[in-house]
């Protein structure tokens, strides 16, 4: 079965860099969310959205922002990189309809510098 | 708020002996109630769920859960651990009303020695 597809894997930037996180949510799922797992962490919520449309926010800072696109994958975009948002960013997607199960992908890890 | 605590941070266990990790929730209704498990550097694989209905729940890897809504617990248990059980565990509560964002435990390590 198709799972949530995360890319890239690995992503190395120096501080005050920006970068781009994809998530491929699995085929027909219309909810994706995004977590942040810091070393040694529990993963913490970021954002989510369903449709198209942000549902929720957690503790994302003001640098990062994300939106999902009309094929309904979705992008975190990361920018004015610190030293602290080295972490797993974990992306899961959902359909709404059937509850909320969420369906995690690998993980990018960012290593910032 | 939902909340999740697992009291256990770090827990070592025999190989072939069993293993019970604990998870103690809040939230204001029945809450959709998980255990993912990830290996060092990996993703979270879920092991178990429990949305309604028999409060007994088989998982992956012959591991098991008890909804237990009057002490507010959702145990994982496994009769006999084998060596690659050795891994992080992480509870997570999730919101039954919608879609809604999952609030994770501290997570258990769990050490499975010879």
């Amino acid at each position: 079965a198709a799972g949530v597809i995360q890319s890239p894997r690995h992503l190395i930037k120096e501080k005050r860099e920006t970068a781009t996180l994809k998530c491929y949510p699995i085929p027909r799922h219309d909810t994706v969310y995004w977590y942040q797992q810091g070393p040694g962490q529990d993963p913490q919520f970021l954002i989510s959205f369903y449709e198209k449309m942000q549902s929720d926010k957690g503790s994302i800072p003001d640098r990062f922002s994300a939106q999902q696109f009309s094929d309904y994958h979705s992008e975190l975009n990361m920018s004015s990189l610190e030293l602290g948002d080295s972490a797993l960013y974990f992306c899961a997607s959902s359909l709404a309809m059937t509850g909320n199960e969420q369906f995690f992908g690998p993980g990018t890890r960012l290593t910032v510098l | 708020a939902q909340s999740v605590t697992q009291p256990d941070i770090h827990i070592t266990v025999s190989e072939g002996a069993s293993l019970e990790l604990r998870c103690n929730y809040s939230y204001g209704a029945t809450p959709y109630l998980f255990w993912y498990v990830q290996s060092p550097g990996q993703g979270l694989q879920l092991l178990l769920k429990y949305f309604s209905g028999d409060t007994l729940v088989q998982g992956i890897k012959g591991f098991e859960a008890e909804f237990k809504r009057s002490q507010s617990s959702f145990n994982l248990r496994k009769p006999s651990v084998h060596w690659s059980d050795a891994a992080e565990y992480f509870c997570a509560v999730g919101k039954t009303d919608s879609w809604g964002k999952f609030q994770f435990g501290a997570g258990t390590q769990v050490v499975v020695t010879p």
